[in-house]
C-alpha cells in the first residue's frame, strides 16, 4: 500500500512569488490535513480537507489557501510569499473526519521544504 | 482549545541505556488519545504509540512504553536499550478534530 505522496521534495521561490504543493494521501484515505513545520514555532496546523471540503482551518492568513480534488488528492497554495513561509510543509493523511476519540492517528508523507529567498 | 507542552527541548542517552521524555497537556475532551511521533533526519514522522484515556493500563510497543498518569494530565514516553536508529525529534500529540503537537524534544543516542 503507498504511503502519503508529497511533491515536489524540494523548492526554492523568490518574494512575492506563489506556490503550489501536492499531496496524494493513502489509498482509501478521504481526510487530508496540512501541517507547516519551522524551528521556532514547531508543527502548526494549516487546515484540514475532506471529501473536497476544507473541515477545520488553522490560525494563518488567507495567502494559505487549498483545496482537494475528488480522487482525495490535494494541493496547498501559497501566494505573495515571505521569508517566513520558509518551513517544512507537511501533509497528512486518515480515513475519515476526526474527533477526540479518534484511536488513529495521521499517516503523514515526507514533507516538502520550501526556501523563500 | 487542547494544549501540549513538551519541556525538553534536547536530550541525550548513552546507547543501550533508558530515557524518558516528558509530556503534559490540556484538553476539556472526556475520552481522547494520545500519541507519540518521531522524525527523524529523513523527515517522516512515524507513530511510536498511543494511549486511550479510558485504559488505565500503559500502552507498550516493543522497547517504547509510556507512564499515563490521567489526573496529573502528563504522557511520558521511556525508550528502553536505547539504540543509534532512535536518534530523531519526538513530539507528542493529543487527539481532537486534528492532532495538536507539542514542540517537539530532540534526542540523540551516542554511541
Amino acid at each position: 500500500k503507498a504511503g502519503v505522496t508529497q511533491t515536489p521534495r524540494y523548492l526554492i521561490k523568490t518574494r512575492g512569488q506563489q506556490v503550489t504543493l501536492s499531496c496524494s494521501p493513502i489509498s482509501g484515505h478521504r481526510s487530508v490535513s496540512w501541517y507547516q513545520q519551522t524551528p521556532g514555532q514547531g508543527l502548526q496546523f494549516l487546515f484540514e480537507y475532506f471529501s473536497e471540503t476544507q473541515r477545520n482551518k488553522g490560525n494563518f492568513p488567507g495567502r494559505f489557501s487549498g483545496r482537494q480534488f475528488s480522487n482525495s488528492r490535494s494541493e496547498m497554495n501559497v501566494s505573495t510569499l515571505e521569508l517566513g513561509d520558509s518551513a517544512l510543509y507537511l501533509c497528512a493523511s486518515s480515513p475519515g473526519i476526526r474527533d477526540a476519540a479518534t484511536p488513529y492517528g495521521y499517516t503523514f508523507g515526507s514533507g516538502t521544504r520550501l526556501t523563500v529567498v | 482549545a487542547q494544549t501540549v507542552t513538551q519541556s525538553q527541548p534536547e536530550m541525550s542517552v548513552q546507547e543501550a541505556e533508558t530515557v524518558t521524555l516528558s509530556c503534559t497537556y490540556d484538553t476539556s475532551e472526556s475520552n481522547y488519545y494520545l500519541f507519540w511521533y518521531k522524525q527523524p533526519p529523513s523527515r517522516q514522522m512515524i507513530l511510536v504509540i498511543r494511549q486511550e484515556a479510558y485504559k488505565q493500563q500503559n500502552a507498550t510497543e516493543n522497547r517504547f512504553s509510556v507512564n499515563f498518569q490521567k489526573a496529573a494530565k502528563s504522557f511520558s514516553l521511556k525508550i528502553s536499550d536505547s539504540q543509534l536508529g532512535d536518534t530523531a525529534m519526538y513530539f507528542c500529540a493529543a487527539s481532537g478534530s486534528r492532532l495538536t503537537f507539542g514542540e517537539g524534544t530532540q534526542l540523540t543516542v551516542n554511541p
